[in-house]
């Protein structure tokens, strides 16, 4: 079946400017996260998805960065004014049902650079 | 706060030799263990997880890795190395109070020479 999917694949913006990054987790999973992976780094948690509600959103670095699950499925991650250091692979992931560690299963991510 | 710590960065073996690739992690309990390989243009994917019982955990791909609390350690191995097990290896924890977040090394990549 299909896997997670995310879009763009790449995203190149300039300083200051606003972008959307966009995951589509597999169909019947409820549970949705958002890592950050820097060059060299391994990836870093953002935010965690439980349905529509975000269950824990301590990753999230500061006030520009914000996420949405209107639906309960497809995810958008929002960074406002951007800054050449928000420049990373953002990774999504999404799990079967909640209240369990079900195995997270990877999108191929989308590589964002801020000139 | 756990932390996983992934001492090589880099390790070159020859196809058919023996793969260890090491992790050790920081965590007051027991954790949750795993470990992912990530290839070009693909997405993470797991190789095996540890929750509890037995120490040893058979995995994908012919890989297994040992949980030895004493040593903090639970690192992975493959008797024989295939070209194709080229990619970038990623340990991680995640801690029973954690919302199912996972903390990820920084990996090691593996280089295979035919």
């Amino acid at each position: 079946g299909a896997g997670v999917s995310q879009t763009p694949s790449n995203k190149v913006t300039e300083k200051g400017k606003y972008v959307e990054l966009r995951c589509d987790p597999i169909s019947g999973h409820t549970a949705l996260y958002w890592y950050r992976q820097s060059l060299g780094q391994g990836p870093e948690f953002l935010i965690y998805f439980q349905g529509t509600g975000a269950a824990d959103d301590s990753g999230l670095p500061n006030d520009r960065f914000f996420a949405v699950r209107p639906e309960g499925s497809v995810s958008t991650l929002k960074i406002q004014r951007t800054e050449r250091g928000d420049s990373a692979v953002y990774l999504c992931a999404s799990s079967y049902g909640g209240g369990s560690w079900n195995e997270q299963f990877f999108g191929p991510g989308t590589r964002l650079t801020v000139l | 706060a756990q932390s996983v710590t992934q001492p090589d960065i880099h390790i070159t073996v020859s196809e058919g030799a023996s793969l260890e690739l090491r992790c050790n992690y920081s965590y007051g309990a027991t954790p949750y263990l795993f470990w992912y390989v990530q290839s070009p243009g693909q997405g993470l994917q797991l190789l095996l997880k540890y929750f509890s019982g037995d120490t040893l955990v058979q995995g994908i791909k012919g890989f297994e890795a040992e949980f030895k609390r004493s040593q903090s350690s639970f690192n992975l191995r493959k008797p024989s190395v295939h070209w194709s097990d080229a990619a970038e290896y990623f340990c991680a924890v995640g801690a029973r109070d954690s919302n199912y977040k996972l903390t990820f090394g920084k990996g090691t990549l593996l280089t295979v020479n035919p």
